[in-house]
């Protein structure tokens, strides 16, 4: 059982290139979401999804958009990349309500 | 101030010592409170769920002081495998957000 699946894990940017990452899930998970870790931040809300067709904006939108056609895929993408959004990005998913949240195992994007 | 808040520590332990972390939480009208584990480059676990009269597993007390607006994680007997970043998430409430404190990082020496 794959879990929840995130490419690639590691990635280093030059400001201003674009670039998308992938999120899968193999669980039928409704809800889905995509997170930034930064230290002494925690980590931080960027998008996230209740279903398929259905997105929303979390704390730190700004410079990432995302689109779910699918339950299972969940990609977000960097328009822009700026040296700010160097962090350690993780994907996750979970059932409706206050279930337990499975993470990816996240991907470190470095911007220079 | 910030919707969650947790001391980052370190945390230094002896192997076998008990210790125990808050997490503190800003809104009242929050229902869903849980410990995750985040180890040193990886993602973060589920460690357990926090209810309302308290819940044990194993070496591992959850408690929920709703007056005080707060949650504690004790750990009893510590492991060096224990070493790690315990996570408060707070289920935001009327909607799917978890909201994430800093964390408290653990370290047991042996």
């Amino acid at each position: 059982n794959a879990g929840v699946t995130q490419t690639p894990k590691f990635q280093v940017l030059k400001t201003g290139q674009s670039m998308t990452l992938q999120c899968a899930q193999d669980m039928n998970h409704e809800y889905m979401s995509w997170y930034r870790q930064d230290p002494g931040m925690g980590l931080r809300l960027i998008h996230y999804s209740v279903g398929a067709g259905i997105t929303d904006q979390g704390e730190v939108p700004n410079g990432y958009n995302v689109s779910r056609s699918t339950t299972e895929d969940f990609p977000l993408r960097l328009l822009s990349a700026a040296p700010s959004q160097t962090s350690v990005y993780f994907c996750a998913s979970k059932t409706q309500g206050n279930t337990e949240a499975f993470f990816g195992q996240g991907t470190r994007l470095t911007v220079v | 101030r910030k919707e969650v808040e947790q001391d980052p520590g370190p945390f230094n332990v002896p192997e076998g010592a008990t210790v125990a972390f808050n997490c503190t939480y800003s809104n009242s009208a929050s229902q869903s409170f849980f410990w995750y584990r985040q180890d040193c480059r990886k993602e973060p676990k589920l460690l357990m769920s926090v209810y309302s009269s308290g819940n044990e597993d194993g070496r591992f007390t959850a408690q929920l002081n709703r007056a005080s607006q707060y949650i504690s994680l004790l750990i009893r007997d510590s492991k060096l495998s224990d070493s790690a970043t315990y996570l408060c998430v707070v289920a935001s409430p009327g909607t799917y957000k978890y909201i994430f404190g800093t964390g408290t990082r653990l370290k047991v020496l042996a």
